[in-house]
């Protein structure tokens, strides 16, 4: 089956700086990727998506990057704000499964003043 | 934009009742979704509907769980008699062709 890590469970970025958070996954079927932000009590809200045909992907504010070598992608966050700290979870779904999105455990970013 | 609603934001039971908690998926949708989360756990898929079945299951999703849409708008997913390890978060989504899945707020259910 799959597994998703996150590289880091914490991350503290100052204002204004750029956020990158880090995210691992085991099956190399696995063929499209979704980033999730997720805020205290809230569900998960959806950021941005890529496919494995791609390396890279822009949203506004956000990247995310693809290396598919390694089994890793990551989130860019560019000029993070406050509104930014949440939890961040990547999520993988694989080709030979229906639907089925495997999680990550998630990334607490805390942007500070 | 059009979200995911689920109702109740809150529902609290007791150990072996039933509930069923409801979401109103994205209206063009196609695919429908629960998902469960421990308090400080990861999010955990549970079951997956397409076309009026159930698609994919996971080993959380027993006997004890099934989903219905019952008409066009709704989709619940009930548990027969609920356990203290039922409690979680319960998120409904929805999605389309890609695999992209939107998610609700959240149902949190709390067994006593």
């Amino acid at each position: 089956g799959e597994s998703v890590g996150l590289h880091l469970p914490t991350l503290s970025v100052q204002e204004g700086d750029n956020s990158i958070i880090n995210c691992a996954y085991s099956n190399s079927a696995s063929d499209y990727f979704i980033w999730y932000k997720q805020e205290s009590g809230k569900g998960p809200q959806f950021i941005i998506d890529i496919r494995s045909n791609m390396d890279k992907r822009q949203g506004q504010r956000v990247t995310v990057l693809l290396n598919k070598t390694v089994k890793h992608l990551s989130l860019q966050i560019a000029a993070t704000q406050p509104g930014d700290s949440a939890v961040y979870f990547c999520a993988a779904l694989s080709s030979g499964s229906a639907r089925q999105l495997t999680f990550g455990s998630g990334t607490q970013l805390t942007v500070l003043p | 934009e059009p979200e995911v609603t689920q109702t109740p934001s809150h529902q609290v039971t007791q150990m072996g009742q039933e509930v069923i908690l409801r979401c109103v998926p994205i209206s063009n949708h196609l695919y429908f979704y629960w998902y469960r989360q421990i308090l400080g756990q990861k999010v955990e898929f549970l079951v997956s509907f397409y076309n009026n079945e159930i698609s994919e299951k996971s080993e959380i999703f027993d006997d004890q769980f099934s989903v219905e849409r019952p008409d066009g708008s709704n989709f619940t997913l009930k548990i027969r008699s609920t356990k203290l390890e039922d409690s979680a978060m319960y998120f409904c989504a929805s999605g389309g062709d890609r695999g992209e899945q939107f998610f609700g707020p959240g149902t949190r259910l709390t067994v006593l």
